[in-house]
């Protein structure tokens, strides 16, 4: 079972308000992952970390931001909540597994995920 | 443009009636193919990986099979808690990033 955590699950809060998502892993994994996703659908990347002092932006046009000053440590920050901004938030991380004599591969392992609502 | 659709949307068994799920890619080269289970309000849960075509892999009432073009989630005398969503990604060789998300086969197993 991945040990990745995500606090807070639920988070209702109203506009305007400056908001982070935690998101903690503790496998010691290099990449880790944010996804969106609305109910029925699918999940939507926005935003990666190859390591310490690394960010990207994903497919996702996002106004969140992200930072990862520690492995384990990944935290989405929004600042300044909108209704727009309510969905279902999930953090991942990924280990590189290899076969031998074959190029690596990644399985992501997926946190529960926070539940945010932007009143 | 790297793809993966899913079929059907949504799928209904009787308890103990075996199906198939779909699940189609298209991607310049292929690094590997995941399953996933999501239950409601929850993060997906991994399956399986599968890497190459002709590969299979199993797990209690689960049977997943990779073609060149196309990968099926067997479900074997399926159970109610076997209800859930289910998703299907991709990972293309030219990506080392990122993974590509289907839309998901929901599953609902009635007793």
């Amino acid at each position: 079972e991945a040990d990745i955590y995500q606090t807070p699950r639920y988070l209702v809060i109203g506009t305007g308000k400056k908001i982070t998502l935690e998101c903690s892993q503790t496998m010691g994994h290099d990449k880790m992952y944010w996804y969106q996703q609305d109910p029925g659908m699918e999940l939507h990347l926005i935003h990666y970390s190859y390591g310490v002092n690394s960010t990207e932006k994903g497919d996702l046009s996002s106004e969140s931001t992200v930072s990862r000053i520690r492995t384990e440590h990944f935290p989405l920050t929004l600042e300044s909540a909108r209704p727009s901004h309510t969905s279902q938030y999930l953090c991942a991380s990924s280990v590189l597994g290899g076969r031998s004599g074959g190029p690596p591969k990644e399985t992501q392992y997926f946190g529960p995920g926070t539940r945010l609502l932007v009143l | 443009e790297d793809q993966v659709t899913q079929s059907p949307e949504a799928l209904r068994l009787q308890e103990g009636e075996s199906s198939s799920l779909n699940c189609s890619y298209t991607v310049s080269g292929l690094r590997g193919l995941f399953w996933y289970r999501q239950d409601p309000g929850k993060g997906p849960e991994f399956l399986f990986t599968l890497y190459s075509a002709g590969e299979e892999k199993e797990k209690e009432r689960l049977k997943a099979t990779l073609t060149k073009k196309e990968s099926f989630l067997h479900i074997t005398a399926p159970k109610p808690e076997d209800s859930a969503t289910y998703l299907c990604a991709v990972q293309a060789l030219t990506s080392y990033d990122k993974v590509i998300f289907g839309p998901g086969t929901s599953l609902s197993v009635i007793p």
